[in-house]
């Protein structure tokens, strides 16, 4: 089946440094979805990519919609305590038997040292 | 973004016992709801996906017999764990799918199941 790669597993980094992670899949994705899951809570959608290629912004987060359809990037800015969290990507299919499936990668554990 | 409900948000019983998830998408209509479950530092595994009217189909390893979905009405959809035992034990969360589009797909809140 199909499966994605995201990395890092964690990052400690210091209040008002960039983040990046990624995702990579064995196989092509429509769309791409990011995510950031609070403890005890359920995912909030941070930004969702619809086209190969595609460069989307939300506030001080960016991600990007790899050429091949089979990776995504994540880039957040100037990060903040609030950013604490877990970072998860989803890629989803368009049809078939899969419709509206997601498959999300395994996570990024996010530390913001103030 | 849409909003989800689910109830209850937490709950603990002894083994053995069954237990209901229901989860409301309260300002949109849902024909499929996906049910996922994720275990501690772990991530979500999509469980089974149920369409209004239709019986669920579920992904492999999932019991059918053990997770009961009902998809009753295009704004509630309920997971009965039944027979629950301390592997059971896991956060619960639904996905609607809003009717006509994939534009976007929005999680509940999930349901803490704590089975003794």
């Amino acid at each position: 089946g199909q499966q994605l790669n995201q990395s890092p597993q964690s990052m400690f980094i210091q209040e008002g440094e960039d983040v990046s992670m990624n995702c990579t899949s064995s196989s092509i994705f429509n769309t791409w979805l990011w995510y950031k899951q609070d403890p005890g809570e359920g995912p909030v959608l941070l930004i969702a990519l619809y086209k190969a290629g595609e460069l989307t912004s939300n506030g001080r987060l960016t991600a990007q919609f790899g050429i091949t359809r089979k990776d995504s990037f994540l880039n957040i800015s100037a990060s903040i305590p609030s950013d604490v969290g877990i970072y998860f990507c989803a890629g989803r299919v368009a049809g078939g038997t899969s419709y509206g499936k997601l498959t999300f990668g395994q996570g990024t554990i996010l530390t913001v040292h103030p | 973004g849409a909003v989800v409900s689910q109830h209850p948000s937490r709950v603990i019983c002894k083994s053995g016992t069954s237990v209901k998830i229901e989860c409301r998408s309260l300002d949109f209509q849902a024909t499929t709801m996906f049910w996922y479950r994720q275990f501690p530092k772990q991530s979500l595994m999509l469980m089974a996906t149920s369409n209004e009217g239709s019986k669920a189909t579920y992904e492999q390893g999932v019991e059918k017999d053990k997770f009961l979905i009902n998809h009753a009405s295009l704004t509630l959809s309920t997971l009965t764990v039944t027979s629950a035992h301390p592997e059971d034990s896991s956060f619960y969360i639904c996905s609607p799918l809003l009717a006509g589009g994939l534009d976007t797909q929005y999680f509940g809140p999930g349901t803490r199941l704590t089975v003794l």
